[in-house]
């Protein structure tokens, strides 16, 4: 079963840092795998898809990398409206599909 | 715009039944997947199953296989997830999502971008 792991499970961050979040897969997928953010009261909102192509009306501060096995989302000045939850998830070959357990973007 | 919008959920004792309803405007519905995605209180996303356009392909979480059953009807834009032998850890807020889509032969994948706003289920007694 594949399992994606996200690191850290939280982030203290100020506005305006640079924010790096981290998901590692139990085995390759490619670069089949999607970033999605998760504010407050939300439902989740597609942000990088294909590892690295942003979703339609992300903003350029959202970049994704890696391939096979590690994967990174980078936000390159946090602003207020980025403090969320952040999920990875896979869809490599065909279902069942996994999501990373999240990682919260706090204010420091 | 592209919409998607759940329905159905509710209050239900354990072993019980519920059937949601998610219903799609704005996209062409017939060559879309569409998941359904769950979040328990307080916890994180998981997928819980998917159907192709056409009904051909149904998948299933290991954690429903057996239990729930997703289908579809094109001519209504709406799918579907009967959900059979509810147990309390089946709590959840449950949201639709398009997923893959269908060119001809071709099989496009963009992630999940379209969700809905999300049902919510509660099995207690």
């Amino acid at each position: 079963e594949m399992v994606l792991t996200q690191s850290p499970a939280t982030l203290s961050v100020s506005p305006g840092e640079r924010v790096t979040l981290s998901c590692r897969a139990s085995q390759s997928v490619g670069s089949n795998l999607a970033w999605y953010q998760q504010r407050p009261g939300q439902s989740p909102r597609l942000l990088i898809y294909g590892a690295s192509t942003r979703a339609t009306g992300i903003p350029a501060r959202f970049s994704g990398s890696g391939s096979g096995t590690d994967f990174t989302l980078t936000i390159s000045s946090l602003q207020s409206e980025d403090f969320a939850v952040y999920y990875c998830q896979q869809y490599n070959n065909r279902p069942p599909w996994t999501f990373g357990q999240g990682t919260k973007v706090e204010i420091k | 715009e592209a919409q998607l919008l759940e329905s159905g959920g509710g209050l239900v004792q354990p072993g019980g039944s519920l059937r949601l309803s998610c219903a799609a405007s704005g996209f062409t519905f017939s060559t879309s997947a569409i998941s359904w995605v769950r979040q328990a209180p307080g916890k994180g996303l998981q997928w819980v199953s998917v159907i192709s356009g056409n009904s051909g392909r149904t998948y299933y979480a290991d954690s429903v296989k057996g239990r729930f059953t997703i289908s579809r009807d094109n001519s209504k834009n709406t799918v579907f997830l009967q959900m059979n032998s509810l147990r309390d850890e089946d709590t959840a807020i449950y949201y639709c999502a398009r997923d893959w889509r269908v060119r001809g032969v071709i099989i496009d994948y963009f992630g999940m971008d379209i969700w809905g706003q999300g049902t919510t289920v509660t099995v207690s007694s």
